[in-house]
């Protein structure tokens, strides 16, 4: 399978707790991208990498949140201190976008995150 | 700040019957899309509009894009019951920063 794969694939923690999630992008992709869906809602860009560098992160990011890609590669994503506001479903996304083409992004199946 | 905002939200139609579903968006951008998400799992890329007047037809699906007028459509005819799922228009502001803004999705229901 060359897509895009997220793990894991559900997770439930406790309110406090450091959860770290990964993600796989497509291998060619240059572009990564993390966001956050929470029922009934379109997804939310959390922040997003070109290779290893973190190019632009979203307000919605608190400083509880960090992304790594320290490669180029796999991604992780961490939040510290969850809390219930935190519980949501987070995907990652890759693209290799070209010139004239746009930007269109291969989504993972998401990590979806319950924070008790 | 761009936005995007999707109408109707939700939508319960017949099978054969066609339907638009409206994407409308704040600023200035030339690059929409429209994913599909089934439920309980990731979206799918549908269609990727780069210009004004850009129209795309997948099936029983059909996308447009008027720049002028910040809005796109995506036009499905004759709705059979897999066609059944989350609709999301986004839009971007170009250069890959900020991603990709998405509306909140059409729910779609096609009855038999």
């Amino acid at each position: 399978d060359t897509g895009v794969s997220q793990d894991p694939r559900h997770k439930i923690t406790k309110r406090g707790q450091n959860v770290t999630f990964r993600c796989d992008p497509i291998s060619e992709h240059n572009r990564l991208y993390w966001y956050r869906q929470t029922l009934g809602q379109g997804p939310e860009f959390l922040t997003y990498f070109q290779n290893e560098a973190q190019l632009e992160k979203s307000r919605l990011l608190s400083d509880r949140f960090s992304a790594e890609r320290p490669k180029g590669s796999f991604s992780t994503l961490e939040i510290q201190r969850t809390e219930q506001g935190d519980s949501a479903m987070y995907l990652c996304a890759s693209s290799f976008p070209e010139p004239g083409w746009g930007e269109k992004l291969f989504f993972g199946s998401g990590t979806q995150l319950s924070v008790l | 700040e761009l936005k995007v905002e999707q109408n109707p939200l939700f939508l319960s139609m017949q099978e054969g019957k066609n339907y638009t579903i409206y994407c409308n968006y704040s600023t200035t951008s030339d690059r929409l899309y429209w994913y599909r998400q089934d439920p309980g799992k990731s979206l799918e890329s549908l269609f990727v509009l780069l210009s004004n007047g850009a129209v795309k037809q997948e099936g029983r699906l059909m996308a447009s894009l008027d720049t002028k007028a910040r809005l796109s459509t995506l036009h499905i005819t004759a709705a059979v019951h897999d066609l059944s799922a989350t609709y999301f228009c986004a839009a971007d502001s170009g250069g890959g920063a900020d991603g990709l803004t998405f509306g909140k999705g059409t729910h779609l229901i096609i009855q038999p």
